[in-house]
């Protein structure tokens, strides 16, 4: 089955650290997608990938980094300078004029 | 900047009814819009695209209309379902590399 998988599902981070969600997909879509989502304010453009070995910040990119450097993998990552990481994080993938298919998210939380 | 509304209330509904649902734009038409479907602490699923020079466009029990002059789309889904409750989506494509989404309204459908 063809699809896009998160990693994990809840990631609890502490302060001060750096943690990498993961993003994998085997539809064979170039273009990939990182979105924040909290309560009552719709999904958030962090990043976003054309094609591998490039990448372009979206809205809200400050405190996160990605890299593309396989068509089938977008991680992020929040680094410490995210002052307000707590979030449900959501990885997309799509082909040209068509609907975006999403994974089943990473709920992080600051502890 | 580009915004979009959808009705932040949860719409509530009997059993076998139309829900509908409306998405408003500001500004100038995309080319695209786009219907999705979200569960509680999942990613949202891809239902419907309508172009800007189509009118209505139909799924099953879901119709989507657009109408470039009032800068509105609606969604209907007839002979509604308790499954059918969950969070729906609309976004709007520039033919850009990424969708504007809105913050979706809530729909409740009662026994």
């Amino acid at each position: 089955d063809g699809g896009i998988t998160q990693s994990p599902k809840y990631l609890f981070r502490k302060e001060g650290q750096n943690v990498t969600l993961s993003c994998e997909q085997n539809l064979n879509h170039d273009a990939m997608y990182w979105y924040r989502q909290d309560p009552g304010q719709g999904l958030r453009l962090i990043y976003y990938s054309q094609i591998v070995n490039d990448f372009q910040k979206g809205d809200i990119a400050e405190g996160y980094s990605v890299s593309r450097e396989k068509k089938e993998s977008f991680p992020l990552t929040v680094t410490s300078a995210q002052k307000n990481p707590t979030a449900f994080y959501l990885c997309a993938s799509s082909t040209r004029n068509y609907g975006y298919t999403f994974g089943s998210g990473t709920r992080l939380t600051v502890v | 900047s580009q915004k979009i509304e959808q009705n932040s209330e949860a719409l509530n509904i009997q059993e076998g009814k139309t829900a509908t649902l409306t998405c408003n734009y500001t500004n100038y038409s995309p080319a695209y819009l786009q219907w999705y479907r979200q569960d509680p602490g999942r990613g949202p699923v891809f239902l419907l695209l309508i172009r800007e020079n189509e009118k209505e466009k139909r799924k099953e029990r879901l119709k989507v209309t657009f109408d470039t002059t009032l800068k509105q789309s609606l969604f209907h889904i007839t002979a509604s379902q308790p499954a059918d409750s969950a969070t729906y989506l609309c976004a709007l494509d520039y033919n850009t590399d990424k969708l504007i989404f809105g913050t979706g309204t809530r729909l409740q459908v009662f026994p």
